[in-house]
């Protein structure tokens, strides 16, 4: 069983703050991970891939992957009241039969308050 | 841009009638997911397709069929629809580019209602 754990939240933070989401998978051969934001009533949108250990950052949005300790976090600088959204990270362990399939958690609901 | 479509937003049906639900991409992606996303639950694999006429079980395919006769379209049946099938769907698809890839990308949805 492929586990891909989230805090469900709510994560409540001010406007301007660092939001910091996290994200545990259980598979040690994991090599592709995703963060998306769906906004309420819409689709997964995909805002992050890392697949090397360290930071990846993309305007004010940081991707955080430690491999040995199957961690990946995202974080979001100066959060704006238009980034409150569920982040569901996904991985994608890229072997076997099921090569290109991603594992979801079950997403953190943030809301960033004025 | 990945450009993901998805036959309604919105849909109704009766129980037991048969709901076919259409999806294309327009990337030449390999790869085509079906899920549906409940509250609470996350989002569940129902079928997949990695090439014309493949296909495997998700987490979820009892009660489901799908038909997948071009790259670009992959459809997913409801056979005879029940009231528990009343969901959110969700088509997404990918590429195998080798290497480090998979993104998916999701279409817009179908919310279906079975009454």
């Amino acid at each position: 069983q492929k586990e891909v754990e989230q805090n469900s939240g709510p994560l409540s933070v001010p406007e301007g703050a660092i939001a910091s989401l996290n994200c545990t998978y259980s598979d040690r051969v994991s090599q592709s991970f995703f963060w998306y934001r769906q906004y309420s009533g819409k689709s997964p949108e995909l805002i992050m891939s890392i697949y090397s250990n360290g930071d990846k950052e993309d305007g004010r949005f940081t991707a955080q992957l430690n491999k040995a300790s199957q961690y990946v976090s995202l974080l979001i600088r100066d959060s704006q009241p238009s980034d409150s959204a569920t982040y569901l990270c996904a991985v994608n362990t890229g072997r076997g039969s099921t090569l290109g399939r991603l594992y979801f958690g079950r997403g953190t609901q943030l809301t960033v308050w004025p | 841009d990945v450009k993901v479509t998805q036959s309604s937003r919105y849909l109704v049906k009766r129980t037991g009638e048969k709901v076919f639900l259409e999806c294309v991409q327009d990337m030449d992606h390999e790869n085509m997911f079906w899920y549906r996303q409940d509250p609470g639950l996350g989002l569940r694999l129902i079928y997949f397709s990695y090439d014309v006429k493949m296909k495997e079980k998700g987490d979820i395919p009892e009660g489901y069929s799908v038909s997948r006769e071009k790259k670009e379209r992959f459809s997913l049946i409801l056979e005879s629809a029940s009231t528990n099938q009343t969901s959110m769907y969700l088509c997404a698809s990918s590429s195998t580019s080798g290497g480090y890839s998979y993104e998916q990308y999701f279409g817009p949805g179908t919310r279906l209602t079975v009454t």
